[in-house]
């Protein structure tokens, strides 16, 4: 199976602040047809997780631009700037390039 | 609006099967979509268990292959979670989705299932 390594695994950020979270996988996420199929999703405590950004940089429908995603390969980053208190919650990196799909450990996001 | 809603006993006994029902409205389950169970363990840790396809197709986790079938019934828009010879190790949050590529716009709730004697 492919392993998602996020890091860190919490974070304290103040209101108004960036937080960046990593995740690297132990294989290319790079599909057969060309596309990455890792994505990025957020649960907020008591609810179920939302997505936030597909294939690393495509923001869903009704997230802000304060989210933003990069990277290749096996390499990517969730920015979060001018953090606020609806982001809190736990932040999970999720690949689905090869079977079986495969989530990161999660990150968790506190606000200061 | 689409929205999928997850029913089941949130206590099983060891051994036993944990079944799950999850109910889709606003959408119906043969037009498109891979439909997923995904669960949450205490702590962080998310699994995905497997999908059952617009197609009837099935695509099981294979840490879980030989325990988990999922199966549907589409006179009732529904589709099921079985696991069976469950353990303490099956507790967790069971989610029910609908995805493609793991992009999964639509969840329920979660039902909460506890494996205990």
């Amino acid at each position: 199976d492919v392993v998602l390594t996020q890091t860190p695994v919490s974070l304290l950020i103040s209101l108004g602040g960036q937080a960046s979270i990593s995740c690297r996988s132990s294989q290319s996420l790079v599909h057969s047809n060309g596309n990455t199929y890792l994505h990025w999703y957020l649960q907020k405590p008591g609810q179920s997780p939302q997505l936030l950004i597909y294939q690393v940089s495509n923001r869903f429908s009704g997230i802000p631009d304060r989210f933003s995603g990069s990277g290749s390969g096996t390499d990517f980053t969730l920015k979060i700037s001018r953090v606020e208190p609806e982001d809190l919650g736990v932040y999970y990196c999720l690949q689905r390039t090869h079977n079986p799909l495969t989530f990161g450990s999660g990150t968790k996001l506190e606000i200061k | 609006e689409i929205q999928l809603q997850e029913s089941g006993p949130g206590l099983v006994k060891p051994s036993q099967s944990l079944s799950l029902t999850c109910s889709v409205t606003g959408y119906t389950i043969t037009s498109g979509y891979d439909w997923s169970w995904i669960r949450k363990f205490p702590g962080n840790k998310m699994e995905w268990m497997g999908y059952i396809s617009y197609s009837g197709s099935t695509n099981y986790n294979p840490s879980l292959k030989s325990r988990i079938s999922i199966t549907r019934d589409t006179s009732k828009n529904q589709f099921f979670l079985q696991l069976n010879s469950v353990t303490t190790e099956d507790t967790a949050t069971y989610y029910c989705a609908r995805d493609t590529m793991g992009i999964t716009r639509y969840w329920g709730q979660g039902v909460m299932v506890t494996v205990s004697s």
